[in-house]
């Protein structure tokens, strides 16, 4: 059975600050999706990568896709309020391209 | 807005009640993903539907159950409802075509309560 495991599940840090979130499998996969949650409402999809050692920036947040495709980090500049949420990550087996492995999330509050 | 539409966004009934819940997927995506989240919680995968049929099966009671129309709609029916069962259902959908990244795109959920 294929998992992913985020760290840190809370993370509360102050306007301003860097901030790392990760995603890790032992298992590979074809494809790493974020997806982002604010309360009450739907997750959004972020991004996607699916190329080993792929970096994609949206603005303050940078992507990374590890190397073997077993892993991914988010990392978020100089972080506002308005990045509080929760952050996803999800994960494409190799074995199927209609799943998605989800991670627990990391509650993310970034303080004024 | 993702596309995705879901009826009704709060639900309140009482325990041994059965509600259902609907889903319209955003245009041209086959497959309808229902996903149940509890209070501070991940989500959890309950089931998939692709292009009318069920596709894969998650942590679904017994008591829950799901189909897809010839329109591609969706509906959950939830039955004999328990206090626990209260918690936000989420509908998602993708293409589902396969050879794609499987990005799925969320509805708002419905936010279920049970008394």
């Amino acid at each position: 059975t294929q998992l992913l495991e985020q760290s840190p599940q809370f993370l509360s840090i102050q306007e301003g600050e860097n901030l790392t979130v990760y995603c890790n499998s032992s298992s590979v996969f074809s494809s790493l999706q974020w997806y982002r949650q604010e309360p009450g409402e739907g997750p959004v999809l972020l991004v996607t990568v699916v190329t080993g050692g792929e970096v994609k920036k949206l603005k303050r947040l940078t992507f990374q896709f590890g190397d073997a495709r077993k892993d991914s980090s988010l990392h978020i500049t100089a972080a506002q309020p308005g990045d509080t949420g929760l952050y996803l990550c999800a994960g494409g087996p190799t074995d199927s391209n209609y799943q998605l492995i989800w991670g627990a999330g990391t509650k993310l509050i970034i303080k004024p | 807005d993702s596309g995705v539409t879901q009826t009704p966004k709060h639900l309140i009934t009482a325990t041994g009640q059965r509600v259902t819940l609907r889903c319209s997927p955003r245009s041209g995506d086959l497959s309808v993903y229902w996903y149940q989240q509890s209070l501070d919680q991940g989500l959890q995968f309950l089931i998939q539907y692709y292009n009318g049929e069920e596709r894969a099966k998650g942590n679904i009671l017994e008591r829950f159950s799901a189909q897809q129309f010839p329109d591609l709609h969706s509906e959950l029916n939830l039955s004999s409802l328990e206090l626990g069962d209260s918690a936000l259902y989420f509908c998602a959908s993708s293409v589902g075509g396969g050879g794609l990244p499987n990005e799925q795109f969320f509805g708002p959920g419905t936010r279920l309560t049970v008394l």
